[in-house]
């Protein structure tokens, strides 16, 4: 079955410092979506790449979606400690006609 | 406003007992999805629905069953709780949208439930 993996699982910051999230899935994806989950919170939708080669960005927060549909990225430019939590990627395959979720890149940033 | 709704939020069981976690969305999203979230873990999907009387099976869908009888809820039942079920769970909603080009969309979380099985 289709496999989504992110790497690295955990990610330890100096406030101010770049970050960035990988996430592979072992099928062709129809699109990806990236979440944020708080300390104690629920996932909450960040954004949602559907084209091959897709950049969107968000403030500081840029996301990529590979040429081959099979990767992603989340690259964070200067972090604060409100980006602080876990952050999951969810790839759409679709022969599968479901979403499979990464286990998820946790951040901390010391101020 | 329209909400994502989870109860209880916290729940103690004994092993062997049935257990009903209940979800409730008012945005009127076809689609439907019970995760549960361990340690360690991504959100591992258990059953998901994309509209009344459908269900489908997640990859960790042994011991829970669920029914969709209505667009607004879907309730997910522990047959026997083992302890092995001890988790967070949450429900998430997500509309249909044919035209947006993605196969389905944005999910919205419910606060979800930590449940103990004893």
């Amino acid at each position: 079955g289709q496999q989504v993996m992110q790497i690295p699982q955990y990610q330890h910051v100096q406030e101010g410092e770049d970050f960035t999230t990988y996430c592979n899935s072992s099928t062709t994806l129809s699109n990806i979506q990236w979440y944020k989950q708080r300390p104690g919170g629920h996932p909450v939708f960040l954004i949602q790449l559907v084209k091959s080669g897709e950049v969107k960005k968000q403030k500081r927060l840029t996301f990529q979606f590979g040429e081959a549909k099979k990767n992603s990225s989340l690259h964070i430019t200067a972090t604060q400690t409100t980006d602080v939590g876990t952050y999951f990627c969810a790839g759409v395959d679709t022969n599968a006609g479901k979403s499979t979720f990464g286990d998820g890149t946790t951040l901390t940033v010391k101020p | 406003d329209a909400e994502i709704t989870q109860s209880p939020r916290h729940k103690i069981t004994e092993t062997g007992r049935q257990v009903t976690l209940a979800c409730h969305q008012t945005w009127n999203h076809n689609n439907m999805f019970w995760y549960r979230q361990d340690l360690g873990h991504g959100l591992r999907l258990i059953h998901y629905s994309y509209g009344v009387q459908d269900t489908n099976k997640g990859e960790v869908s042994d011991g829970y069953s669920v029914s969709r009888s209505n667009t607004e809820d879907l309730p997910l039942t522990l047959e026997s709780a083992a302890s092995s079920q001890t988790s967070v769970y949450f429900c998430a909603s997500s509309p249909y949208l044919p035209t947006s080009g993605a196969l389905y969309n944005e999910q919205f979380f419910g606060p979800g439930t930590r449940l103990t099985v004893l």
